[in-house]
């Protein structure tokens, strides 16, 4: 199995803050990457495929970058409905795997 | 837009068999060019793909899950089911059906809201 570690973990930012949550392969998944948004009780969303492509409809302050093993993702200006955890995803092997995640809270 | 609904018993007993099914609607599974797949996610945790089903009824399946998983694929009624087999405590979770984005990236675009099913006698 490809192994995802996300971090950190947990995050505390405020409204407007810059934020970077980090994704890493156990191994290459070349842009085999996709990250998720999910609130409580519902169910994820998808934000960024492919390692940088925006889904259609998802904020532009929503970004993807990276490649090989190392993944980020960055939400320029934070807004308040953007608190929630945030998953990676590989899908380079069929067996898809995702990574711990992240829940962003306010601070 | 596509719809998927995920339905089935909230409860099943520990050794027995889990089964849901997972309703379409907004689409046409036998369209084909998707993947229809459940994940699952236990209380308070991550996610795990489980598994995945293609129009034409070829699947594949987590190897950690694949001995007691089996996914189905009905077109006439534009549904897929799960079925897994002696479920135990460690099965409680909320189940989802899901379908990729284009065929191709192995991202899932439109997901059910989720089901919850508790293993427990």
């Amino acid at each position: 199995d490809i192994q995802m570690t996300q971090s950190p973990s947990s995050l505390s930012a405020s409204v407007g803050d810059r934020v970077t949550i980090t994704c890493r392969a156990s191994q290459s998944i070349s842009s085999y990457l996709n990250w998720y948004q999910q609130k409580p009780g519902k169910a994820p969303k998808l934000l960024i495929y492919a390692a940088s492509s925006l889904q259609s409809g998802v904020p532009s302050r929503f970004s993807g970058s990276g490649s090989a093993t190392d993944f980020t993702l960055t939400i320029s200006s934070l807004q308040p409905e953007d608190f929630a955890t945030y998953y990676c995803q590989q899908s380079y092997s069929t067996l898809y795997t995702f990574g711990q995640g992240t829940k962003l809270e306010i601070k | 837009q596509v719809q998927l609904q995920e339905s089935g018993p909230g409860l099943v007993k520990p050794s027995q068999t889990l089964s849901l099914t997972c309703t379409v609607s907004g689409g046409s599974i036998s369209s084909g060019g998707y993947y229809w797949s459940w994940i699952r996610q236990h209380p308070g945790k991550g996610l795990e793909w489980i598994g995945y089903i293609y129009y034409s009824g070829s699947t594949y399946y987590n190897p950690s899950l694949k001995s007691r998983v089996t996914i189905s694929v009905d077109t006439s009624k534009n549904q897929f089911s799960l079925k897994l087999s002696s479920v135990t405590a460690a099965d409680t979770a909320v189940y989802h059906c899901a379908r990729d984005k284009d065929g191709s990236s192995g991202s899932f675009h439109y997901w059910g809201q989720g089901t919850l099913v508790t293993v427990s006698s």
